[in-house]
């Protein structure tokens, strides 16, 4: 089972401000399939990217994802309000698929 | 509209059974995955498993292989998940999930979109 960790655990920026969000497999990830959603509290989570880098429909392109292999990157150029929230990357390159655990991007 | 509406919360003792579905709309239920996912109250996320409407083809997750039965009834398009014997451990949000990819039918896919999710609790 590949196990995914993502760092930092928290995030603590400023409206405006660039994050960097890290997820790094215990393996290569197979064809690099990788996928990063957002959850709000009360909510299910949604899909932002796939594939590592493709953005899914009606997400802004301040959000991007990059990497292969075993280090993958979710960057939100500039936040806003509504991206303050806890998000997960997942592969489903290899059986059983699995997330991570989260990072929460907060409010400084 | 793709849509995954979920069946709604439940409390239950432990010991009991329970079955909570997931029915699926605006598009061909039996030509995509469909997954399962636990979120334990402040946790995150844990795959379950999935299966293949179009003929019940399923994957277990080794964390819950045994503990719980996944299944489907193309018929109403409608996916299940449940428990025989149901614990206190198993107090949880479920999510539903439609298995995207770029080829139709394929496993190796990521969610989307997602269900609104199904609470259930057990207490005695």
């Amino acid at each position: 089972e590949i196990v995914l960790t993502q760092s930092p655990g928290t995030l603590s920026l400023s409206p405006g401000e660039r994050a960097t969000l890290s997820c790094r497999a215990s393996q290569s990830v197979p064809s690099s399939y990788l996928a990063w959603y957002q959850q709000k509290p009360g909510q299910a989570p949604r899909l932002l990217i796939y594939g590592p880098s493709s953005r899914a429909t009606g997400i802004p392109d301040r959000f991007s994802g990059s990497g292969s292999g075993t280090d993958f990157t979710l960057t939100i150029s500039r936040l806003e309000p509504e991206d303050f929230a806890v998000y997960y990357c997942q592969q489903y390159g290899s059986s059983p698929w699995t997330f991570g655990q989260g990072t929460k991007v907060e409010v400084k | 509209e793709v849509q995954l509406v979920q069946s709604g919360a439940e409390v239950k003792k432990p010991g009991e059974s329970l079955k909570i579905s997931c029915k699926g709309s605006g598009y061909r239920f039996t030509s995509s995955w469909i997954g399962w996912v636990r979120q334990m109250p402040g946790k995150g996320l844990e795959w379950m498993g999935i299966i293949y409407p179009g003929d019940s083809d399923t994957r277990y997750s080794p964390s819950f292989q045994g503990q719980v039965t996944i299944s489907a009834d193309k018929s109403i398009s409608t996916a299940y998940l449940q428990w025989s014997s149901l614990k206190a451990s198993d107090t949880a949000m479920y999510y539903c999930a439609r298995v995207t990819s770029l080829r139709s039918g394929n496993e190796r896919g990521w969610f989307d979109p997602w269900g609104q999710g199904t609470l259930v609790t057990v207490s005695s």
